[in-house]
């Protein structure tokens, strides 16, 4: 079974400032990566994913992710963020070589909430 | 181009009552799948289906049902609506099963059962 663990809850930051959201995930086998964003009011958004090769990986805005194997993790960085940033952060992991029903299947965080203060 | 379509946005239900969420998606995808979201709970699969003809339990599928209408729509239905059942339901498509996770949302229906 796959799953993952978003670290913290809400990030509150002030423009301009870097952020890190920290993401961990559990698979016994190789899985894909993602980071999808929900603004308020709105269905989720893809917004960057690994599947293979470099292990960063990075958004049109400016975000980007590394996966990291020994650490089973798959942070999201960015070194200077807006307002417009504000919404909430999911990441997700898939397992496409586990077989029978998990082939597939995308596994959800908690979410982080990002807060970014003028 | 309208992606995912839900309806209704919103709803308001009884204890006891029965309603349908109504999905459709114009990107000719294959795969479709109902989500509920919770806070604290990330996003939860409820049902999914792979391709037209066929649905699957996800991970939470007790107290619903599923219809894949044709290739264009995946209905999600309340039977009996209870309390715990109060949560944001976002249908998503994807182009087939092995998409590789990316997934397609609509906007959300926002249920609250009384």
């Amino acid at each position: 079974a796959q799953s993952v663990t978003q670290l913290d809850s809400q990030v509150p930051v002030f423009e301009e400032a870097p952020v890190e959201l920290r993401c961990n995930y559990s698979s016994s086998v190789s899985v894909y990566l993602f980071w999808y964003v929900q603004y308020p009011n709105q269905g989720l958004q893809l917004l960057l994913k690994y599947l293979s090769g470099s292990t960063l990986v990075e958004s049109i805005n400016g975000f980007e992710a590394e996966f990291n194997k020994s650490q089973t993790s798959f942070h999201l960085r960015k070194p200077s963020v807006h307002i417009s940033d504000t919404a909430e952060y999911f990441c997700a992991v898939s397992s496409p070589n586990a077989g029978g029903t998990s082939y597939g299947k995308l596994t959800f965080g908690q979410g982080t909430i990002l807060t970014v203060h003028p | 181009n309208a992606g995912v379509t839900q309806t209704p946005k919103f709803q308001v239900l009884k204890t006891g009552q029965s309603m349908t969420l109504q999905c459709a998606q114009d990107m000719n995808h294959n795969s479709m799948y109902w989500y509920r979201q919770d806070p604290g709970m990330g996003l939860r699969l409820i049902y999914y289906s792979a391709s037209e003809g066929t649905t699957d339990k996800g991970e939470v599928p007790n107290g619903y049902n599923v219809s894949r209408l044709n290739k264009r729509e995946f209905s999600l239905r309340l039977e009996s609506a209870a309390p715990s059942q109060t949560s944001v339901y976002f249908c998503a498509s994807s182009e087939d099963w092995t998409s590789a996770g990316e997934l397609f949302f609509g906007e959300g229906s926002r249920l609250t059962v009384l």
